[in-house]
């Protein structure tokens, strides 16, 4: 079954210090990849996305994203976090070939940032 | 700017009262989507409109619907909430269906249902 794993329901960090939250996919092929991030009352808003070639891919806000395809991982990271990176983060599947633009999504990651 | 637009943010219905949630854009673009997030659960598609061609997720009940009658809005109608109904529901466009393009969310509306 196509599906897509955040393991992490919620990840508390220091300002400054390194992020990565995980995610993990479930896909006979290789899928289109994203990562969404929500702000509190917000819609999502795209960050980066996967669909072939260099598997590091550079995003907004500072965050990139690198795809294993042995591990059927795409976590996501940042060097330095900041306060404003308080957020939940989805990733986000895609089915490579479907006509339909279906995005199966993770349950989302809830990142709180300590001053 | 161009942006995708819900109205309204905060809907609070009674059970059985049909409801209806809107969705402007702005971007002109082709596909609108509908969304439905419950709390701590991934969004889940409904349905979507490519123009004017409607396509139903094969899981999605009979009590949603949808009506889009021009490019730039999209309604999803609730014909008999249910408590079981109560979500964020998220309204989203691109300017095609294939996945090389990127979705735009609106900020959603959160639908109580007492």
């Amino acid at each position: 079954a196509q599906s897509v794993t955040q393991p992490d329901i919620h990840i508390t960090v220091s300002e400054g210090a390194s992020l990565e939250l995980r995610c993990n996919y479930s896909y006979g092929a290789t899928p289109y990849l994203f990562w969404y991030v929500q702000s509190p009352g917000q819609g999502l808003q795209l960050l980066l996305k996967y669909f072939s070639g260099d598997t590091l891919v550079q995003g907004i806000k500072g965050f990139e994203a690198e795809f294993k395809r042995s591990q059927s991982s795409f976590n996501l990271r940042k060097p330095s976090v900041h306060w404003s990176d308080a957020a939940e983060y989805f990733c986000a599947m895609g089915r490579r070939g479907g006509s339909q633009g279906n995005l199966i999504f993770g349950k989302g990651t809830k990142l709180s940032v300590k001053p | 700017d161009a942006m995708v637009i819900q109205n309204p943010r905060y809907q609070v219905t009674q059970f059985g009262k049909p409801v209806t949630l809107s969705c402007s854009q702005t971007l002109n673009h082709n596909v609108m989507y509908w969304y439905q997030q419950k709390s701590s659960q991934a969004p889940k598609l409904l349905f979507h409109y490519y123009d004017k061609d409607f396509n139903n997720e094969a899981d999605t009940p009979d009590n949603f619907q949808s009506r889009r009658p021009n490019t730039s809005f999209c309604f999803l109608d609730i014909r008999s909430p249910g408590l079981g109904d109560a979500a964020m529901y998220l309204c989203a466009t691109s300017t095609s269906r294939g996945l090389n393009n990127e979705q735009y969310f609106g900020p959603g509306t959160r639908l109580t249902v007492t």
